[in-house]
């Protein structure tokens, strides 16, 4: 089973509205974290947002936020005020955890490409 | 902080060829990963390093790909003998271990393999 799931391929939003990208999660841990990278054409990875199993607050930085619903098990990043440089890919991540530890790899999605036209 | 750095950028190869990438992580981070990401896709783990010890390997890691932090600072990712299959970005990350907290990932740009 996929660990992360976004079902988005593509999202398209106007400049200044704001933007809701989905991601869903498997796991069975307690313990883990979840991540929003973006990745702009020029292919570096761009951490924007983390959101722990265990936070009772949605995370948020900046324009960024995320709309953590545990019992769903979805995590969605909500971008407000959208601006043309936020055009890019977007990807969800998690890290399982252990005993409370946090270990080992991010299991990716495979990503929502986010076009925002003028 | 001068970020992940990657070299080279870009390296074009014919079937067959040996490869090897370059990985020097953030100097105070301890932890260096491995990704590999291939068109539309994201990335997928391929191995992880706490200092000089390789904690964690993927089943993504053939018998023709290596990997080394040998004085637990730069690494390297060899590939030998390259299938076109292994076209694809390798993307090197790495963090600090802190016992909290979120353990960002910091990536650098990649290195794109091309394999004709």
């Amino acid at each position: 089973a996929q660990k992360i799931t976004q079902t988005q391929p593509g999202m398209f939003v106007q400049e200044k509205e704001a933007v809701t990208l989905d991601c869903t999660y498997d796991t069975s841990d307690q313990s883990y974290g979840l991540f929003w990278y973006k990745q702009p054409s020029s292919g570096e990875m761009i951490f924007l947002i983390y959101q722990g199993s265990y936070d009772e607050q949605n995370a948020t930085e900046g324009r960024y936020s995320l709309n953590f619903q545990k019992a769903r098990k979805s995590a969605n990043l909500v971008i407000s005020a959208s601006q043309l440089g936020d055009s890019a890919m977007y990807f969800c991540a998690m890290r399982e955890g252990r005993g409370g530890s946090t270990l080992g790899r991010l299991y990716f999605g495979r990503g929502t490409q986010l076009t925002v036209w003028p | 902080d001068t970020g992940v750095s990657q070299d080279p950028r870009h390296k074009i190869t014919k079937r067959g060829q040996n490869v090897t990438f370059r990985c020097d992580p953030i100097s105070e981070h301890n932890r260096l990963y491995w990704y590999r990401q291939t068109l539309g896709q994201g990335p997928e783990f391929l191995t992880y390093f706490q200092n000089e010890a390789q904690l964690e390997k993927s089943r993504l890691l053939s018998d023709r790909f290596s990997a080394e932090r040998p004085k637990g600072s730069f690494s390297t990712l060899e590939i030998q003998r390259t299938e076109q299959g292994d076209s694809a970005m390798y993307l090197c990350a790495s963090t600090r271990n802190r016992v909290s907290g979120a353990n960002v990932l910091t990536f650098g740009a990649g290195s794109r393999l091309t394999v004709l």
